[in-house]
This record gives structure tokens, sequence and C-alpha cells, in this order.
């Protein structure tokens, strides 16, 4: 199962808007309603943001909002904020009934 | 509080074995599904491995590159999940998570510190 494919980097100004995609196949992200994203910050254990492509845990901000069209899945974080600066890394259950992520997207606020 | 907290990692010469625990507290440890996932230094996380519930007969999975090398258990009594990992390689050289999976919408939500294993001579 080959990782899916995420944007190395991604980088915006406070109070923008940032997109990061996340590209699989068939056989995961175009074939479930299960794709999630995580949030890493350096030396910290990964953070759920989004659930079932566009679903928000409780206590995550709502800046945060997750789409999917086809193969690709998008997390999108608004009104961009100093805090958001981290790796962000989707996943996404797959036909084999493993689980495959992303190659995971640093974050950067200029 | 809800919390993972694993332990067992250290330095191994490559084509030993180390053996993983993942102390659970805070939930209904016996009906999660848990899993172990892997980051390499520097590199993004790899999914290794899940056991599944008593309900769904404790059923385990692998990812490719730890198949046959890598088994996972549990214990309901002890709220404790295990990773033995065998026939160690360089490569497996990594912080490992061990993260508890949501059936109904397939998330991990609730994830470990994490521990470091080193494979090295």
């Amino acid at each position: 199962q080959s990782a899916l494919t995420q944007p190395a980097s991604v980088s915006g100004s406070p109070g923008q808007s940032i997109t990061i995609s996340c590209t699989g196949t068939s056989s995961d992200v175009g074939g479930y309603n299960y794709v999630s994203w995580y949030q890493q910050h350096p030396g910290k254990a990964p953070k759920l943001m989004i659930y079932e492509v566009s679903n928000r845990p409780s206590g995550v901000s709502n800046r945060f909002s997750g789409s999917k069209s086809g193969n690709t899945a998008s997390l999108t974080i608004s009104g961009l904020q100093a805090e958001d600066e981290a790796d962000y890394y989707c996943s996404s259950y797959t036909s084999s009934s493993l689980y495959v992520f992303g190659t995971g997207t640093k974050v950067t606020v200029l | 509080e809800v919390q993972l907290v694993e332990s067992g990692g250290g330095l191994v010469q490559p084509g030993g074995s180390l053996k993983l625990s993942c102390a659970a507290s805070g939930f209904t440890f016996s009906g999660s599904a848990m899993h172990w996932v892997r980051q390499a230094s520097g590199k993004g996380l790899e999914w290794v491995g899940r056991i599944r519930s008593k309900a769904n007969s404790y059923a385990t999975a692998y990812a490719a590159s730890v198949k046959g090398r890598f088994t996972i258990s549990r214990d309901d009594s002890k709220n404790t999940a295990y990773l033995q990992m065998n026939s160690l390689k360089t490569e497996d050289t990594a912080v490992y998570y061990c993260t508890r999976h949501r059936i109904e919408d397939r998330a991990f939500d609730i994830w470990g510190q994490g521990t470091m294993v080193t494979v090295s001579s």
C-alpha cells in the first residue's frame, strides 16, 4: 500500500486560508468516506482534527474543515494562526481493510 | 483521564527482538480496537497493524513491511496492548505510537506519547 500523496509544504500569512490536498486511489480515498486528518507538533503525538472526511471532533476549532472529491481529500485551515504551524497527515481506510497515511505536509505561518 | 502510555522501547541489534506495551486508562479498553503506528525520525506516519476487540475475535492485521515479523496482542484484564517485534531491521528504527481506533468512523482518536525503538549494531 503506497502512502497517500500530500504536498511537502504549504504556507500562509496569519488570517489567510490554506488548503492541503491528499491524493489516493479508488481503493482508499476515493472508495470510502473514511478519511481523517491529524495535526502533529514537533515532538508530540498526532491529534485527530477531522474524521469521516468532514467531521470535527469536539474541541477542534471550526477553522478546520475537510472535503473530498474523487480520489482527493482536502483540509482547509481558515483564519490561519501561529498555533496552526505543524505537520498535517491524512489517513484513509483501504479496500484491504488496512490503513494508509499521507506523506505529510508542513504548514508554515509566515 | 483518557490516556495511552507506551513503554518498552530501547536499543536492539539487527535481528533481535523487542516487546512494546501500551497501557490504557479512562475508557473501555476491552471494547476498543487498538492500532500501532510508527514514525522514523524526520519522516511521516506509517500504519503498522491492529488488533480488534474480543467481540471481533481479536482479529489482527499488519502492514506488508512488518507482516511475519511483528505480532500484536492484548490483555483486556490489564487494559494493555502489546507489539512483539522480531527479526528487527535497521529500517524499523522509529517512534512507535499506540492509538485507539473508533470502528464506527475509522478514526484514531486517542494517541500515546510514543516510545523510541532503535535498531543498530
